[in-house]
């Protein structure tokens, strides 16, 4: 969905070094998720944000850090990078405002990460 | 918490056959179950969900029901196509924008 972005779409990067990805949305929702997808284990979640002062851990949040820097942006830090977290990572968005759909979840187009 | 189970893994269908992907949860309290399709390079996208209070809810070639006493949802795509080759998910949650447990996702391919 072109209303949701990540940048960057794809990175290769070493063990130890710190990596940032952002997420951005233009669809004006209040709620951001933060997933990771790895083969045969489906989209797990890593950090949610309700709103720009919510921040709650998922599923598996160690090793991962996550700033809301206003309701659009959503960024997720690796602070030293291993390999294990070779994934692909995904931003989605919600509308709590939006009654019976505030379920429904918007997702970008993904981020390919690589750890070397 | 809750946990999701998908099976099968993969699919390979003739076109035009059907499809049944199905799905079970382990938590009583989840009342919504959505399935999203996701397209190769792309993020996954909802295409049909249904809430506790039906058993059944239907859209053009697609269906989805519900078992809650057995905990069991399906995914169901009639008179399959080659644009329905994609991964697909399921996933449970208690509603009202609560958190999302997906199961670990169905490969389907359609051969023409």
């Amino acid at each position: 969905d072109a209303d949701v972005t990540q940048t960057p779409r794809n990175r290769i990067t070493k063990t130890g070094k710190r990596i940032m990805l952002e997420c951005s949305q233009t669809k004006g929702h209040d709620r951001m998720y933060w997933y990771r997808q790895d083969p045969g284990l489906g989209l797990r979640l890593i950090y949610y944000s309700f709103d720009v002062k919510d921040i709650n851990k998922g599923e598996i949040s160690d090793g991962y850090s996550v700033s809301r820097q206003a309701q659009a942006k959503f960024s997720l830090s690796l602070e030293s990078a291993i390999p294990n977290q070779t994934a692909l990572y995904f931003c989605a968005t919600s509308d709590s405002g939006a009654g019976w759909g505030t379920d429904t979840q918007y997702f970008g187009p993904g981020t390919r990460l690589t750890v070397l | 918490g809750e946990n999701v189970e998908q099976h099968p893994s993969t699919l390979s269908v003739q076109e035009g056959d059907s499809a049944v992907i199905k799905c079970t949860y382990s938590d009583s309290a989840s009342n919504y179950f959505p399935w999203y399709k996701q397209e190769l390079g792309k993020g996954p996208q909802l295409i049909i969900d249904i809430r506790s209070n039906v058993g059944e809810k239907k859209d053009q070639r697609i269906a989805v029901t519900l078992n809650k006493t057995a905990k069991h949802f399906s995914l169901h795509i009639t008179e399959t196509q080659p644009e329905d080759s994609a991964v697909y998910f399921c996933a449970a949650s208690m509603g009202q924008g609560g958190k999302l447990i997906f199961g670990q996702g169905t490969e389907l391919s359609v051969k023409p």
